[in-house]
């Protein structure tokens, strides 16, 4: 398996559009998160799915973001309207359920710059 | 509500010294504890972690960890360093609803 895949990889935008955040989690992971890292608030949980229904958005900043799971091979995040604020690393992680023996598999993040 | 504190964000040391990166935890329930590495522009690694059982992990690369109920750490630490070994290294706790806390991180800077 190629590991969770995220993309872009890099993206630049201007304050006031939308921006779409994409994740491809590791085939039969059951669990799908989102995280935030910045410099001053460290790695954030945004939101997670199981089975691909939102289990827990308290970590979503606002309305302006939104996370969807329509199926098990593929998620988003979105922000509209983007802020400069929104500025960060955004990590996709997954993991497969049944106990903690199992680990959070990260992607390598998208790295949001909103000018 | 819990919490994870990692008071050093950046610690440097010489290769082939010994180190420890200090982690702590709050929380009102039984916590699972994770140490997670970045390197440069990477995601996230799981490094060990301290389910139950013997309070000493292991990594293969030769970090531990060591889970102190009393003191509610779980301090990561290696007896001697090399160069590949600077990243960032992230402690998390889980308490059993599947999603990670994670501290702010601590910086290993490895010098020759």
């Amino acid at each position: 398996d190629a590991g969770v895949i995220q993309s872009p990889r890099h993206e630049v935008t201007e304050m006031g559009q939308e921006v779409t955040l994409r994740c491809k989690p590791i085939s039969g992971h059951d669990y799908l998160f989102w995280y935030r890292q910045t410099m001053m608030r460290g790695l954030e949980l945004l939101i997670y799915f199981n089975n691909n229904v939102p289990i827990d958005d308290s970590g979503m900043p606002e309305d302006r973001f939104s996370a969807k799971m329509p199926n098990a091979s593929f998620s988003t995040l979105k922000i509209q309207p983007s802020e400069p604020r929104d500025s960060a690393v955004y990590f996709c992680a997954s993991s497969l359920g049944g106990g903690l023996k199992t680990e959070a598999f990260f992607g390598q993040g998208t790295r949001l710059t909103v000018v | 509500a819990q919490s994870v504190t990692q008071l050093d964000s950046q610690v440097p040391v010489f290769e082939e010294a010994p180190v420890e990166l200090r982690c702590n935890y709050s929380s009102s329930v039984s916590v699972y504890l994770f140490w997670y590495v970045q390197y440069p522009n990477q995601g996230l690694q799981l490094l060990l972690k301290y389910l139950s059982g013997s309070t000493l992990v292991e990594s293969i690369n030769g970090f531990e960890a060591e889970f102190n109920k009393s003191q509610t750490s779980f301090h990561l630490r290696k007896p001697s360093v090399h160069i590949s070994d600077t990243a960032e290294y992230f402690c998390a706790l889980d308490t059993g609803r599947r999603a990670l806390t994670f501290g702010s991180g601590t910086r290993l800077q490895v010098q020759p």
